[in-house]
């Protein structure tokens, strides 16, 4: 089985604009997180979708978004960059409930300028 | 609140020696607590939890829910054992609360 993709994998943006991040999940998988990465905060969970449907979501303001399409396929959207965005953004897929064994992907490093 | 600490951001410790990676977690209820590797250049990964009380690797967690607990251990450390560790957090409601993770680092 194909493991989680993201795309891209390196992204880099100025302030003020923005930007989407794609994850494709495991076959079969329909849960699908997201996570921010940063060396000072660690993990800081963001959303998680399941049948196109977010359920969680975390303190993140709502220049954050996401949605998550009939294939499980998942799309984190930031706009009006800032350079606190900066991060390594990881997305994670589980069977059913985000609670299970979530497999990660390699991420995606969002550099703002 | 809940919360997942690990109070050491760094830890070294000489191969053959023994592990303990520290994880307190603040939260009321009976939360799952897990624990996360990351190894270098790879993703990552779950290494245990404790509802499946098994042994990984070498490595056992116990949950103390006196102490609010769930520390790693392993009786013998190796080099592959260098990586990134994470504690994590579910308090039921399919979200997944992280600790800002120890960096494990065995020295020969």
């Amino acid at each position: 089985k194909a493991g989680v993709t993201q795309t891209p994998r390196y992204l880099i943006k100025t302030r003020g604009q923005q930007v989407t991040l794609s994850c494709s999940p495991i076959s079969g998988h329909r849960s699908v997180s997201w996570y921010q990465q940063t060396p000072g905060q660690g993990l800081q969970f963001l959303f998680e979708y399941f049948s196109e449907t977010q359920r969680n979501k975390g303190n993140f303001p709502g220049r954050f978004s996401g949605r998550q399409f009939s294939n499980s396929r998942s799309e984190m959207n930031v706009s009006t960059l800032e350079l606190g965005d900066s991060a390594l953004y990881l997305c994670a897929s589980s069977l059913s409930a985000s609670v299970n064994e979530q497999f990660f992907g390699p991420g995606t490093r969002l550099t703002v300028l | 609140a809940q919360r997942v600490t690990q109070p050491e951001k760094l830890l070294s410790v000489f191969k053959g020696a023994p592990v303990e990676l520290k994880c307190n977690y603040s939260y009321s209820g009976s939360p799952e607590l897990f624990w996360y590797v990351q190894y270098s250049r790879q993703r990552l990964q779950l290494l245990l939890r404790h509802i499946s009380r098994e042994s990984i690797k070498g490595f056992t967690a116990d949950l103390n829910k006196g102490e609010t607990s769930f520390h790693l251990k392993k009786p013998f450390a190796q080099e592959e054992d260098s990586a990134m560790y994470y504690c994590a957090l579910s308090p039921g409601d399919d979200k997944i609360i992280f600790g800002k993770g120890t960096r494990l680092h065995i020295l020969p």
